[in-house]
């Protein structure tokens, strides 16, 4: 059973422009975590957020979560060619157990 | 360089015979998953191990077995009883559940 919701399903954006994923889960969480697969590879993790934290920052990347609405955001500034793929939210519940979202699809247009 | 291999990098299966995917970490983790993927969906956890020679049923086993004989390799056999094996096959490990999962390059199987 999939616990997180991503949205949109796809996103297309020009090169430059920033990028703004989400993700809605259904069940409390100790933690909420990103990871991007480029096509055909396995998936790379990007960032953890716990869910006492409300924002993370890493390089580009920013992640905000709000537990009253079970959502979270990934936003990508400044957005390269190079960050065209496919991005999932995973959530590990209360026990531990992990759970990953259907995905969105990035395209960045050079 | 740690990391996790999956062999091999595409399988074909023919009607009625059980296939073997292999996933080897470096890593030292304890957990290790196996997930499917198929074309444009998200992962369903099929299996998955906290520790050697114990292992859970994920959401879709039917059809799946694994082992965990050893701390590093965590392979996964797709039954004939599998009717719809067809898919992309990904493993992962972490140092525990909750947290960060490595991935390999996954596996894609289809059928004859």
């Amino acid at each position: 059973s999939q616990q997180g919701e991503e949205d949109p399903q796809a996103l297309s954006i020009q090169e430059g422009e920033n990028a703004t994923m989400n993700c809605s889960y259904k069940t409390s969480i100790n933690n909420l975590q990103w990871y991007r697969q480029n096509s055909g590879r396995g998936l790379v993790h990007l960032i953890l957020i716990r869910s006492n934290e409300r924002e993370k920052h890493s390089g580009r990347l920013r992640v905000t979560l709000d537990t009253s609405k079970k959502s979270s955001s990934l936003l990508i500034t400044a957005s390269r060619a190079a960050d065209t793929a496919s991005y999932f939210c995973a959530t590990a519940k209360l026990n531990n157990d992990m759970r990953f979202g259907a995905g969105t699809r990035l395209t960045v247009k050079p | 360089d740690g990391g996790i291999t999956q062999s091999p990098k595409y399988l074909f299966r023919k009607e009625g015979q059980n296939v073997t995917l292999s996933c080897e970490q470096n890593l030292n983790h304890d957990a290790m998953y196996w997930y499917r993927q198929d074309p444009g969906q998200g992962l369903r956890l099929i299996y998955y191990s906290q520790i050697v020679n114990d292992f859970q049923k994920g959401d879709i086993a039917e059809g799946y077995s694994v082992s965990r004989e050893k701390k590093e390799s965590f392979p996964l056999t797709v039954t004939s009883a599998q009717k719809n094996p067809t898919a992309f096959y990904l493993c992962a490990s972490s140092t525990q559940d909750s947290q960060p999962q490595h991935f390999g390059d996954g596996t894609r199987l289809s059928i004859l």
